[in-house]
């Protein structure tokens, strides 16, 4: 089945820092999303790409459809204390239904 | 606030016992979806309905059974429960599925099995 391999598994940064974290797919992927979940809550979506190459923006946060259709990036810029949680990338195959996940990016700043 | 909500927040009970969570689709969509989100681990697709049938399924195990029903609320059902089933188990709902339709996340059910 599809699988997605998420890196960095965690990330220790300070404040201000930019960041980047990506997902590869051993398969073709149509939509890529990226959610950030907070301890003890649900995945909230921060970013949805449609179309390979595109580039999206929202706040400091800009996101990447690979070219290939097998990857994405996130990218948080000058980051601060409530960036603080884990990110997950989500993408789903032409046709399919489901999303799969990654195992996601757990993010940790220091003041 | 994502509009989806889930009851209970918080769920303990004992080896072999049987659980029902609740979750309420946000207004307008018609699609709904369970995920398994274990300690620290990914989250884990295990049903989706659409309009009342189901649509695709995931890893579910057969001790764990889904419906949808026509005010569009969805339950869960958990039998038989072991330790390993201790988790977070999330609701999403989309107004459709495919690409464009997103899914939107509940606060979760957090089951603690003793």
């Amino acid at each position: 089945g599809q699988q997605l391999n998420q890196s960095p598994q965690s990330m220790f940064i300070q404040e201000g820092e930019d960041v980047s974290m990506n997902c590869t797919s051993s398969s073709i992927f149509n939509t890529w999303l990226w959610y950030k979940q907070d301890p003890g809550e649900g995945p909230v979506l921060l970013i949805a790409l449609y179309k390979a190459g595109e580039l999206t923006s929202n706040g400091r946060l800009t996101a990447q459809f690979g070219i290939t259709r097998k990857d994405s990036f996130l990218n948080i810029s000058a980051s601060i204390p409530s960036d603080v949680g884990i990110y997950f990338c989500a993408g789903r195959g032409e046709g399919a239904q489901k999303l799969v996940f990654g195992q996601g990016t757990r993010l940790t700043i220091n003041p | 606030d994502s509009g989806v909500t889930q009851t209970p927040k918080h769920l303990i009970t004992a080896t072999g016992q049987r659980v029902t969570l609740r979750c309420s689709p946000r207004s307008g969509d018609l699609s709904v979806y369970w995920y398994q989100q274990s300690l620290d681990q990914g989250l884990q697709f295990l049903i989706q309905y659409y309009n009342g049938e189901e649509r695709a399924k995931g890893n579910i195990l057969e001790r764990f059974s889904a419906q949808q029903f026509p005010d569009l609320h969805s339950e869960l059902n958990l039998s038989s429960l072991e330790l390993g089933d201790s988790a977070l188990y999330f609701c999403a709902s989309s107004v459709a599925s495919g690409s464009g339709n997103e899914q939107f996340f509940g606060p979760g059910t957090r089951l603690t099995v003793l």
